[in-house]
């Protein structure tokens, strides 16, 4: 099975820095996607930047961007800028391109930004 | 996107009752999932609802503890039966759009049972 792992439980940025948050999944799979997604204190989940494997090029929104080297099967998720709306859970998640309805979650990461 | 929301978004139960959750989505949604978060963890998928058949459950979740209705494409429930404190959770329900790999997550169910 699909295993995604997030090795930072949590980390903390001041604010108008840039941060860095880690990722690293195992699939035998070759066509995947992947995402992360944010849950502030709040509780929705919100989704914050998706990438499909089959493509090169690094997804970026905003101040949101990835780092995602198939290879090595690492995807972080690099916040610019930081706000302190930024703060919360930040999980990292895998999906089949197959297999739509399976979502596999990493165990989260939770952003401090400190004013 | 669509919207989807919650009710209950929080209750409090005693032991070995039930608590039914409500999900409403505000388009016509194929699948919806739901999830259990439990304090401080990571996301667990109970199981999977497709309007007009039987929700599909994951390895250690059964009908007759969380049994799920999909009545029609934007609505779905979630109970939890026979409450025990281990109970305790987030419940959040899903739905992905077809064609869209993303699923969208509603505001999530805080259970409390003592």
């Amino acid at each position: 099975a699909q295993t995604v792992t997030q090795s930072q439980p949590e980390m903390s940025v001041q604010e108008a820095e840039t941060v860095t948050l880690s990722c690293t999944y195992d699939t035998s799979e070759s066509d995947y996607y992947l995402f992360w997604y944010k849950q502030p204190p709040s509780r929705q989940m919100i989704l914050v930047i998706r990438q499909e494997a089959y493509k090169q090029q690094n997804a970026t929104e905003n101040r949101f961007s990835v780092n995602f080297q198939k290879a090595a099967k690492s995807f972080s998720l690099k916040i610019s800028d930081s706000q302190l709306g930024d703060a919360a859970m930040y999980f990292c998640a895998y999906r089949s391109r197959s297999n739509f309805n399976k979502f596999y979650f990493g165990s989260g990461t939770k952003l401090n930004v400190k004013p | 996107s669509a919207v989807i929301s919650q009710k209950p978004s929080r209750d409090i139960c005693q032991r070995g009752t039930s608590l039914t959750i409500q999900c409403q989505v505000d388009s016509q949604v194929t699948m919806m999932f739901w999830y259990r978060q439990q304090p401080g963890q990571s996301l667990t998928l109970i199981a999977t609802a497709n309007q007009g058949s039987e929700a599909t459950y994951e390895s250690g979740f059964v009908i007759d503890k969380f049994p799920i209705s999909r009545p029609n494409l934007t609505f779905s429930t979630l109970t939890v039966s026979n409450m025990s404190p281990e109970d305790s959770s987030i419940y959040l329900c899903s739905f992905r759009l077809a064609g869209a790999p993303e699923q969208y997550f509603g505001p999530g169910t805080r259970l409390t049972v003592t």
